[in-house]
This record gives structure tokens, sequence and C-alpha cells, in this order.
């Protein structure tokens, strides 16, 4: 079984909708994080959080939400999705007891119409 | 401009070609480097770290010069499998850094017959 896992893996929706995507880790990870990449511009830190109900915005958290009710979870929202909400995201984890080294789930991709 | 940036690629090599891989990074307070590999449609993976003293693994070598703010990756006898898109890593530095990252737009190379 893959230690990160992210659901759904593909989404389409239409613009103004509400969605969440869902992040599960069980390699006791104590840090998460969301990311998005577009084609040309590499990946983007939406949110990360070091820790049951800490959240910290990244560099484009602008139109997104996260919740960290469990060390296991990260859930990553768009409130009222727009089309250039379309990317691919990625999760990801990381243990501040070992390093800087990040692991990633399979990523999701996202279609706004 | 970018924090970190990257030969935009892409690189098409014979089998058994040498290719190197450049990145530049704007901070120069950054501490910790990192070059990672995505396979198509693919999650993000931990290719090498990047140590002042230069590492090898096997056909991989990671160099850092911190007065150019300069990384590299080469890639000797490059494979069919080494087809991929290279992401050169930044730790960004902002409070308390924990390990997020800054990625590179990424090269894409592609290794021919």
């Amino acid at each position: 079984d893959a230690d990160v896992t992210q659901t759904p893996r593909n989404r389409i929706t239409k613009t103004g909708k509400r969605i969440m995507l869902e992040c599960s880790q069980t390699k006791g990870h104590d840090r998460m994080y969301w990311y998005r990449q577009d084609p040309g511009l590499g990946l983007r830190l939406i949110y990360y959080s070091f820790d049951v109900k800490d959240i910290n915005k990244g560099e484009i958290s602008d139109g997104y939400s996260v919740s960290r009710q469990a060390q296991a979870k990260f859930s990553l929202s768009l409130e009222s999705a727009i089309p250039n909400q379309t990317a691919l995201y990625f999760c990801a984890t990381s243990d501040s007891r070992a390093g800087e080294t990040q692991y990633f789930g399979p990523g999701t991709r996202l279609l706004v119409l | 401009r970018k924090e970190v940036e990257q030969d935009p690629g892409p690189f098409n090599v014979p089998e058994g070609a040498t290719v190197a891989f450049n990145c530049t990074y704007s901070n120069s307070a950054s501490q910790s480097f990192f070059w990672y590999r995505q396979d198509c449609r693919k999650e993000p993976k931990l290719l090498m770290s990047v140590y002042s003293s230069g590492n090898e693994d096997g056909r991989f070598t990671a160099q850092l010069n911190r007065a150019s703010q300069y990384i590299s990756l080469l890639i000797r006898d490059s494979k069919l499998s080494d087809s991929a898109t290279y992401l050169c890593v930044v730790i960004g530095m902002t409070y308390n850094q924990g390990g997020k990252l800054i990625f590179g737009q990424g090269t894409e190379l592609s290794v021919k017959p």
C-alpha cells in the first residue's frame, strides 16, 4: 500500500462548486504540505502544517483552505472553484526528526470548467 | 526573478551520453539543496541531496557552488530509464525553515535509443 494517498485521483467540477481533496499518510510524519503544479511553473506551495491544528499559508493560498484534524490527514478545500485552479495537486509529508526529504502522494488532477 | 531557475530544456540525448543540468537560486542564505525526479504524470521523488563537497551516486553527480549560487546535476552513461523531468529544489529561508521546498520549473530529459 502507498504511504501517501490522495483522493480523488481525478476530478472534474464546475465554476463555483466547493470541492475537497483528501490526503492520508501512514508514514507517521508530523509535517504535511499541499502543492499545485502547472506547466512551466513548477510546484508551488499552497499550505503546510507542522502538526495537528497547525496551519500555515504558502506561496499561493488565496482561494484555498485546509484542515489538519489528525496527524495522518490533511485536506484541501476550494470553497468556490474557478477555472484557473485547474492543475495537478500534490500532497507531501516529511518527518521533522529525519531531515527535509518530502514524500509525495500520487497527485489529484483537477479540472474546473 | 524566480527564486530557483533551471535550464529550460528539453534535453534530447542518445543513450550513453553525458548530460548536465544547471540551476541557480536567488537567496544566498539558502542552506539545503536537492534534485528530485518526476516521471510523466507521476509524483516527484527525491533523487539526491546536494552537499557543498559534492556528492555522487552511481552515474549521478551533484555539485553546489555557494559563491555563484549554482547547483548542477551530471548524468553519465544515460539510460532510457533516465527520461524524466529533473527538479532543482531549495529549502526556502523564512522563519523556522522547516522543510519548505522551493521548486524550479524542471528540466525535461529524453534519452533516445
